[in-house]
């Protein structure tokens, strides 16, 4: 499966809103009727930190700016305000099919 | 808190072999699945290979089937990675992540370095 991330560099403007669109090869619904769409944020010398799973649900601690919509194959991760600490990059990940793919990584500046 | 601690990583010539090890605490670690994932240097994320609780069920991606085993040690709260015929293209970071489908918690990650 081809994760397909748009856009790959993203400048935003603090207090702004930015959305990050990821698109699958592939139906992601797995046969349990999951869809094992997840998103993460990695900053530079960090390892990646889970912000949403399963489409739309939101880690423990994740600030509520974060959000995560779509379904079947079109996913959307959206920073309702960008603050300076959301700098770095974001991926989408599926856990549907094997192998497991990430899409290329969006890179997100302000 | 879900610590992963991996180790093991250096540098070695193509061609070698090298075993990476995950140290996992914080949680009960016998009744999860568990991955590796890679990243090269400035690149992005690849998915490498996971294991379920008992270690009869593995699956890898295609460019490191037949080189590279998954396995753990229950009783050692560990995860292992034995890569062999190391080529070039396996330098990366390489992760070890807690839940196949899901990846909910990464450790920092062991460096692996292929180069003559």
């Amino acid at each position: 499966v081809v994760m397909s991330q748009s856009p790959l560099s993203l400048p935003v403007t603090l207090g702004q809103p930015a959305s990050i669109s990821c698109r699958s090869s592939q139906w992601l619904v797995y046969s349990d009727g999951n869809t094992f769409l997840n998103w993460f944020h990695q900053r530079p010398g960090q390892s990646p930190r889970r912000l949403i799973y399963q489409v739309s649900n939101r880690d423990s601690g994740v600030p509520d700016r974060f959000s995560g919509s779509g379904s079947g194959t079109d996913f959307t991760l959206t920073i309702s305000r960008v603050e300076a600490e959301d700098v770095g990059v974001y991926y989408c990940v599926q856990g549907t099919h094997l192998p497991f793919t990430f899409g290329q990584g969006t890179k997100l500046e302000i | 808190d879900v610590q992963l601690v991996e180790s093991g990583g250096a540098l070695v010539q193509p061609g070698g072999s090298l075993r990476l090890s995950c140290a996992a605490s914080g949680f009960t670690f016998s009744p999860h699945w568990m991955n590796w994932v890679r990243q090269a240097p400035g690149k992005g994320l690849e998915w490498v290979a996971y294991i379920n609780p008992d270690g009869s069920e593995k699956s890898y991606v295609d460019s490191v089937r037949g080189r590279f085993t998954i396995s753990r040690d229950n009783a050692k709260n560990s995860l292992y990675l034995q890569m062999n015929g190391l080529r070039a293209e396996d330098t990366a970071l390489y992760y070890c992540v807690r839940t196949p489908r899901l990846f909910d918690s990464w450790g920092q990650g062991t460096l692996v370095t292929v180069s003559s």
